[in-house]
């Protein structure tokens, strides 16, 4: 089974910290995901990354960044943390299908990041 | 960019009853996903749809692939209470958006025992 972890359930930080949410898979996957998870707003694409040290800006990537070093870590990073990145984050990975039809993402469990 | 619409927003029903949810596109996908998150988890692949037309069935859930391949539907029947969850449609183009899916917003489903 495909296995993606995440660093922390629950995170609290303070205005204005650096915060480093980590997400690891152990399926050799290509692609990886950030999303934040609001109620009512769905799942909204923050970064994406297509293979190592390859990245994509999602829909909402304004106050965060990412690093793929390695193909099982994605990270992603709040340079400086604000209220109104207070959310559920998601991390997923994705292997391409054979025939490149398949879209399957495998989630972690998340991070509940609260900003004071 | 791309937008799911997908409905109905939440659903409160009680246990033996059977729950349909749907989402429609303006674009055309080749692959409609349909994915279940349990509270404080993150979502899980119920069912995936290849092909137009596809009917597909997991034990008492039913997906549907629409024959324009703007829409799918969800199907579950003779809920149970662990049916509780947020349930999300997704939407897959394999030759743009590489490797992206295009999420709905979720139906939040509530079952009373």
């Amino acid at each position: 089974d495909v296995k993606v972890t995440q660093s922390s359930r629950y995170l609290v930080k303070r205005t204005g910290e650096k915060v480093f949410l980590e997400c690891v898979q152990d399926m050799d996957h290509e692609n990886m995901f950030w999303y934040r998870q609001d109620p009512g707003l769905g799942l909204r694409l923050i970064y994406f990354s297509y293979d190592v040290k390859m990245k994509e800006k999602g829909d909402i990537p304004e106050g965060y960044s990412v690093s793929r070093e390695k193909k099982e870590r994605f990270s992603l990073i709040l340079e400086s943390a604000s209220t109104n990145q207070t959310s559920m984050y998601l991390c997923a990975s994705r292997r391409p299908g054979a025939s490149g039809n398949s879209g399957e993402q495998f989630f972690g469990p998340g991070t509940r990041l609260t900003v004071l | 960019g791309q937008q799911l619409n997908q409905s109905p927003q939440s659903m409160f029903i009680q246990e033996g009853e059977d729950v349909s949810m749907n989402c429609t596109s303006s674009s055309i996908f080749n692959t409609w996903l349909w994915y279940k998150q349990d509270p404080g988890e993150g979502p899980v692949l119920l069912i995936a749809l290849y092909k137009a037309g596809e009917l597909t069935s997991n034990g008492r859930l039913t997906a549907q692939f629409g024959i324009t391949r703007k829409d799918s539907f969800l199907n579950i029947s003779a809920s149970i209470p662990s049916d509780v969850g947020i349930y999300f449609c997704a939407g897959h183009q394999a030759i743009t958006n590489a490797g992206k899916s295009t999420f709905g917003d979720g139906t939040t489903l509530t079952v009373k025992p």
